[in-house]
Parts: structure tokens; sequence; C-alpha cells
């Protein structure tokens, strides 16, 4: 496609449960990102992939947070045991290059609501 | 450490009238600069950015922003309000402290545009 994908748009999680959410980047992008932007809120820094490294994992909340991405294009972010604290929109984003110059195409996004 | 500080949460403006939208950054280095945009339900969309070329950056939808070294500001403005320009507006810097720019979002500004 021409621009970022996630999927699934909106997931209702009841607490204790696993979720996966699944981002596709603009094909050949080398960089990709995720992000958690709580209601009202600016977009926080999650994790960083180069290719398939995970190079950045300093802002996963918990140890209940688990990304990959295994063959270098698609990722995959995982929570486990869900919390309503982590109610939030989750966002992807990939550039073509690793550098800080490059702006990031963004996802729509994944609705995350914990009840 | 670098961060952005956007000055208003909430900014309403009538249509037709100019839009100012402010933000100041810290920065121990030449910093790269961005506005992006969020429309209800949507992905961030890149405004303009500022990467230590011309102070005053043209972006689009006739939005433009003016680097300030002096007053470390990077305030964005509009000349004339849309009704399509209502939306949550972030100021972003890039951190260039990790060879990968993972990016640094304000809290946002929310616009409302009046007819």
């Amino acid at each position: 496609g021409a621009g970022v994908s996630q999927s699934p748009r909106y997931k209702v999680a009841k607490r204790g449960q696993d979720v996966a959410l699944r981002c596709d980047p603009i094909s050949g992008h080398v960089s990709l990102f995720w992000y958690q932007q709580a209601l009202g809120q600016g977009p926080e820094f999650l994790t960083y992939f180069q290719n398939e490294a995970q190079l950045d994992k300093s802002g996963l909340p918990s140890d209940r947070f688990f990304a990959e991405r295994p063959e270098g294009s698609v990722s995959t972010l995982k929570i486990q045991r869900t919390q309503q604290e982590d109610s939030a929109v989750y966002l992807c984003a990939s550039r073509p290059q690793n550098s800080y110059n490059s702006p990031l195409h963004f996802g729509n996004g994944t609705r995350l609501t914990v009840t | 450490a670098q961060s952005v500080t956007q000055l208003d949460s909430h900014v309403s403006v009538s249509e037709g009238t100019p839009v100012l939208l402010r933000c100041n950054y810290s920065s121990s280095y030449s910093p790269s600069l961005f506005w992006y945009v969020q429309h209800p339900n949507k992905g961030l969309q890149l405004l303009l950015k500022y990467t230590s070329a011309a102070t005053l950056v043209k972006g689009i939808n006739g939005f433009e922003a003016e680097f300030k070294k002096s007053e470390t500001s990077f305030h964005l403005t509009k000349p004339s309000a849309h009704m399509s320009d209502a939306a949550e507006y972030f100021c972003v810097v890039s951190v260039t402290t990790d060879s990968w720019g993972k990016l640094q979002f304000g809290a946002g500004t929310q616009v409302v545009v009046t007819p």
C-alpha cells in the first residue's frame, strides 16, 4: 500500500487478556517506531527497529510489552495481561532511512480499550 | 535533553482570521523540528520541518513556521484559517542524542475554527 497500515483499527480487551497489534510499514522503509498516545496527550515513544534489530526499547512501560519485527518489514506489538492503564492509541511510524532529519510516516493507529 | 513546550492547549479562531500556534524548544544541539497535524481518528500528518536550512519554513495547506534561535521558538502560523484546519497540532523535536532520532512530541494544541 501507499502508507503505513495498522490493524486492527479498534481493539477491546478485558483486563488480563493478551493483545497483538500489527503494523505494515511502507515497503522498503528501514526504520520503524511504535508510539503510545493516551487520551488528550501527545504520542510517547515506545520502541525503535532498524530493519529486524530492535535498537531502542527504552520507552516500553513494563515487561508486559513486547515488540518484534522478525523479517525487517511487518512489526507486532504485543501486550500481555492488559491493564486499564494500557488503554491508548498505539501508533506505528516508518521512514526510509536511519536519519533524524527525515520525517516519520504514521499509520492511523490502533485504539486499545481495556475494560 | 531535547524537549518542546506548546504554550497553548486550546486555540479558537474564526474562519478567515490568522492562526498562531506557539512552540518553544529546548536543545543543546542544532535541532530538527517538525509540526504534525492530527485530524480526529486519523494518523499524524507532517505539516513542515526545519532542519537548519532556511529559518522560515513553508509547509502544506498554507502553514508556515519560523525558527528563531534567539527565542528558542518555532511558532506555526497561517494567514487565514479554514474550517478544515480544525484539528490537533503537535510541535515535535528530533532527539539527536541517539543516532536514530526518535521524536519528542509536545502536548498538543487543539484548534477550533468557528464560522
